[in-house]
This record gives structure tokens, sequence and C-alpha cells, in this order.
């Protein structure tokens, strides 16, 4: 099974700055990523799907990029709703499997 | 715009089965949206994917949770439900339904439930 790891654990990022989180998978799964923020309470909310097809409503200043095994989320310029819970997932095959999770906090 | 509503107890004994439910309206359950997944997250914890089945009944499971889990699809009552037997402490968690809109990359999950809090306690 492919196993997803995510970091850094937390990001401390002050608004209006540029955040990159990384994503790897134990396996190469071509583009079948996925992106998701999670703010508390709040079920996730998708981001991208194929590592870089931004979801409906989601604003340009996020971007997904990598295929392979290395893949990145970025946010240019951070606006405050940003400061969340991030985790990215494959579905290249079964099991499906979640990273570990990046928080991005205000510094 | 399909939505998805999870319902079952919210506590749960140790050592008996965890039964929830998702309820999908607003849409096609038959339709190009055809898998259906169940994901908990203890609290304070990251995302845990339990399995996915399909309007066909095709399952899936996680590894780690195969050996408990079974999912059935109900279609005259347009929900699927996890059983999750002889639960302990470490199953506390919320957990969700989720499935993919036609359009996006299947198992990339673009539509959840609330969630629903399940305490395994005695």
């Amino acid at each position: 099974e492919i196993v997803m790891t995510q970091s850094p654990v937390t990001l401390s990022v002050s608004p209006g700055e540029r955040a990159t989180l990384s994503c790897r998978a134990s396996q190469t799964i071509s583009n079948t990523l996925a992106w998701y923020q999670q703010k508390p309470g709040q079920p996730p909310r998708l981001l991208f799907s194929g590592a870089s097809a931004r979801a409906a409503g989601i604003p340009a200043r996020f971007s997904g990029s990598g295929s392979g095994t290395e893949f990145t989320l970025t946010i240019s310029s951070l606006q405050s709703e940003d400061f969340a819970v991030y985790y990215c997932q494959h579905y290249n095959n079964w099991p499906l499997a979640f990273g570990g999770g990046t928080k991005v906090e205000i510094k | 715009q399909l939505q998805l509503q999870e319902s079952g107890p919210g506590l749960v004994k140790p050592s008996e089965t965890l039964s929830l439910t998702c309820t999908v309206s607003g849409g096609s359950f038959s339709g190009s949206t055809s898998c259906w997944a169940w994901i908990r997250q203890a609290p304070g914890k990251g995302l845990e994917w339990i399995g996915s089945i399909y309007y066909s009944g095709d399952t899936y499971y996680s590894p780690s949770l195969q050996s408990r889990v079974t999912m059935s699809v109900d279609t005259s009552k347009n929900q699927f439900s996890l059983k999750l037997t002889s639960v302990t402490a470490s199953d506390t968690a919320v957990y969700f339904c989720a499935t993919t809109a036609p359009g996006v990359q299947e198992h990339a999950f673009d539509i959840w439930g609330q969630g629903t809090m399940v305490t395994v306690s005695s």
C-alpha cells in the first residue's frame, strides 16, 4: 500500500506571505492526488484533484503541482481564511490514503 | 446539488458494533456518482480512509480495518451504511461519508457530509 507523507507538520506564515506545502508518495502515483483544506469543526474541502486541477470555487492564489511521487501545494499570498490544516490524498489504487496533514498557522 | 448526511448512535460500548448510515439527497444515487466512501478522524488527528463501496455493491476496505468493517448500499432508501465490529476506544472519531461529483476525478472527494461524532465508552 502507498504511504503519503506531508511536510512540514506545522508551517508558521505571516498574512500576505507565500506558503509551500509538500506531499510525498511512497510509490509513483502519476497525478492521482487530491489536496484538501480543513477548518475546525468542518469537513474537508477539496482544493485540487489530478494534482493541479483546481476545484470549483477555489481562489487562484492556490496552486497545485507535481507528479509521480512529489507534490506541492502553494498559497501565493496567505489570507486570514487560509489558516487551516491541509491534507493530501492519493487515489492511484486501493487502498486510498491520506497524508498526516500540514497545519498552516499565523506567525 | 448532492448532499450527504450521516446518522447513527453517538455512543457505542466497547466490543459492540458501530453502525452508521449516510443518506444521499438532492441528486442521483444510482448515476455516474457511483462510489461512496467512509472516512474518519480521531480527535485532534488526521483523516483515515475506512473504505469505499460502489453502487454495484463492490467494496474496498482499509487493510487495517478490513477484518472488522462491512459496508452496504440500500438503493431503495438512497443510503449506504458502515458497520464496524468489536470497537475500542481507538475507534472514537468523527465519521464522514463522502463522494465525488460527476466531472471530478473519481475518489477525489468533493462532496462530504458534516460528520458524526462517535464515542466508544462504557
